[in-house]
């Protein structure tokens, strides 16, 4: 079956460290690749996207990601983190000829002390 | 302003007592999804829907039932069968382009049941 990791549940960082978050996959086919944000109290939003082209893409407030196909991840960075990025973060991933559905990862809890 | 309305924002259950979720969405979008948040587990998909009069079970449908008879319109029941109902409940949408697969799904604020 499909699965996606995602390999921290919960990180604290210090405002102005660096971050990444960590996301394999188990998936052997076209995969589209999705991060989402879900800040205390709001919706679910999408963080970046990708779909085919340059693997290193780029998201909203900063993010970015990188597809490395050949080890199956799709890990979130940003260079700076700051006290509003906590948030839980969720990994997802589109398989090919399924159709819309989504397969997400557990989730990983990011606490930014100030 | 476009978007997805769930309703209840909070609900209680009985035991034994089916309930129904509301979600609502009018970004014109072909598709429509529930999950089940739980601490620690992510998201797991109950039930979609890519049409309309037409749906199909997630890895975990066992206890729940959908219609779609509009468009607009996704409502989940929550029946009696469904042993461990207490979790946070997410409807979702999106457009679906059959040589590209998923788009990305628009969330609404969701719905927290609680057993009573």
């Amino acid at each position: 079956a499909q699965s996606v990791s995602q390999h921290n549940h919960h990180v604290i960082l210090s405002e102005a460290a660096s971050l990444e978050l960590g996301c394999n996959y188990s998936y052997g086919g076209t995969v589209n690749l999705f991060w989402y944000v879900q800040y205390p109290g709001q919706h679910l939003q999408l963080l970046l996207k990708y779909f085919s082209g340059d693997p290193l893409v780029k998201g909203i407030k900063g993010f970015e990601a990188e597809f490395i196909k050949s080890k199956f991840s799709f890990n979130l960075r940003k260079p700076s983190v700051q006290w509003s990025d906590t948030a839980e973060y969720f990994c997802a991933v589109n398989a090919g000829g399924q159709g819309g559905k989504l397969i997400f990862g557990q989730g990983t809890e990011l606490s930014v002390k100030p | 302003d476009g978007g997805i309305t769930q309703s209840p924002k909070y609900l209680f259950r009985k035991e034994g007592q089916n309930v129904t979720l509301s979600c609502e969405q009018n970004l014109n979008h072909d598709a429509m999804y529930w999950y089940r948040q739980d601490p620690g587990q992510g998201l797991r998909l109950i039930y979609y829907s890519q049409i309309v009069n037409d749906f199909q079970k997630g890895d975990i449908a066992e206890g729940y039932s959908v219609s779609r008879e509009k468009k607009e319109s996704f409502p989940l029941t929550v029946t009696s069968a469904q042993k461990n109902p207490t979790a946070f409940y997410l409807c979702a949408s999106s457009i679906v382009r059959g040589d590209r697969g998923s788009q990305p799904q628009h969330f609404g604020d969701g719905t927290r049941l609680s057993i009573l």
